[in-house]
């Protein structure tokens, strides 16, 4: 059974701080697909990583695939309260017709 | 552009009252899920319907039926609730896979069963 691990669970900073959360398994994933939900709203898909190594920016955040594909990181440079939610990571080996494994998440709280 | 809408957005019941979730997209998308999410549990998928005709069972199915109406709308019922059920259950579309496609998701039903 594929499991994610993510860590820290929960994560308390100030505005302008740089953080990352991790995204771990021992099984290879396909792809990774990192999520935002706010709270009282359904998740919303950030970026999807399929390349082992690869990484994309999206603004102040940068997100990371491990080269061997069993984990990834999301950084946040400069946080702002705005960043504040669950962020959630989502694989998938495709199989079980390609649907994805959800990771717990990682609680943010950005603090002005 | 509506997405992906959800009804009720709160519910309580009573333990063995049954209830229909209802989902409905309007991005033509094939593909539509049910997940459930519980505090320290992530978001677990309960069915889902590769595409219009077809529903399967995803990891958590016990206790639930779903029925793909047609394209636009996937239900997600429940015949007997039980206290196990109280979730937020979320309904997801994609054009495909889930593994290459985006899903977009609604904004939950939050239920209580007593």
């Amino acid at each position: 059974t594929q499991l994610l691990e993510q860590s820290p669970q929960f994560l308390s900073i100030q505005e302008g701080e740089n953080l990352t959360v991790y995204c771990n398994s021992s099984s290879v994933f396909s792809s990774l697909q990192w999520y935002r939900q706010e709270p009282g709203e359904g998740p919303v898909l950030l970026v999807t990583v399929v390349t082992g190594g690869e990484v994309k920016k999206l603004k102040r955040l940068t997100f990371q695939f491990g080269d061997a594909r069993k984990d990834s990181s999301l950084h946040i440079t400069a946080a702002q309260p705005g960043d504040t939610g669950l962020y959630l990571c989502a694989g998938g080996d495709g199989g079980s017709q390609g649907n994805l494994i959800f990771g717990k998440g990682t609680k943010l709280s950005v603090k002005p | 552009n509506a997405g992906v809408t959800q009804t009720p957005k709160f519910q309580v019941l009573k333990t063995g009252q049954s209830m229909t979730l209802q989902c409905a997209q309007d991005m033509n998308h094939n593909s539509m899920y049910w997940y459930r999410q519980d505090p320290g549990m992530g978001l677990r998928l309960i069915y889902y319907s590769a595409s219009e005709g077809t529903t399967d069972k995803g990891e958590v199915p016990n206790g639930y039926n779903v029925s793909r109406l047609n394209k636009r709308e996937f239900s997600l019922r429940l015949e007997s609730a039980a206290p196990s059920q109280t979730s937020v259950y979320f309904c997801a579309s994609s054009e495909g896979l889930a593994l290459y496609y985006e899903q977009y998701f609604g904004p939950g039903t939050r239920l209580t069963v007593t």
